[in-house]
């Protein structure tokens, strides 16, 4: 079965950087767009960025560029997913999500999500 | 960028009653390229309906999708307990994939 598992809760201070992983496990993971996808507390969903794990290509919400990295390793079927220069607006829950194979979407399978706690 | 608004931003109906939530695209949304999550708190969202009116796999004939160009809609025939959460609408037809701000659809 698809199981995204993520890295465990972060608790960083304003202006150092996150980094979260995400193993796949159940399907190929060269197939299938990641997306990634935070969520403030008592907020919405907020799309991040994509990465098609085949090539490593990726694509970012503008709100973010220049602060995120979407990065991959095929050899333990692991995204990641960098961001820096963190400021407390940056506490939320982070989920990758499972995209599509031939296009970017639907999100099909979630991980469990990891807390990213900014706080001096 | 296509931004999405849903509507209403709370929804407060009893069970059994029909269910009508709305999101609505700044840009028409490519090749029917919308879909429907529900979320409940503490979970992940979990995937409704895909392409418009595709309902996922393990989905309940009770939820259904329609639409077309900039105005969508996701329907729940008959409220059962379980299905009082919030939802969200993406596109994921062009950059940036952005969600709908949700609609609270909560017991009466």
């Amino acid at each position: 079965q698809v199981q995204l598992v993520q890295s465990g809760a972060e608790v960083k201070k304003p202006g150092a950087s996150v980094k979260v992983s995400c193993k796949a496990s159940g399907y190929t993971f060269t197939s299938y767009y990641m997306h990634w996808v935070r969520q403030a507390p008592g907020q919405g969903l907020e799309w991040m960025g994509i990465v098609n794990p085949r090539g490593g290509t990726t694509r970012y919400a503008q709100k973010f560029q220049g602060r995120v990295t979407m990065t991959r390793d095929t050899s333990t079927s692991t995204v990641y997913m960098e961001l820096s220069s963190l400021r407390s607006e940056d506490t939320a829950v982070y989920y990758c999500a499972r995209g599509g194979s031939s296009s970017w979407g639907p999100i099909d399978y979630w991980g469990q999500g990891t807390l990213v706690t900014v706080s001096s | 960028e296509i931004v999405l608004t849903q509507s209403p931003g709370t929804l407060s109906l009893s069970p059994g009653e029909r269910a009508t939530l709305s999101c609505r695209a700044s840009q028409s949304v490519s090749s029917s390229s919308l879909a429907w999550y529900q979320q409940k708190p503490g979970q992940a969202p979990r995937l409704l309906i895909y392409d418009t009116s595709s309902r996922a796999t393990g989905i309940s004939d009770r939820f259904s999708g329609s639409g077309s160009g900039t105005d969508f809609t996701l329907t729940i025939s008959r409220l059962e307990p379980e299905d009082f959460a919030v939802y969200y609408c993406q596109q994921y037809g062009s950059s940036p994939a952005l969600f709908g701000q949700g609609t609270k659809l909560e017991i009466k």
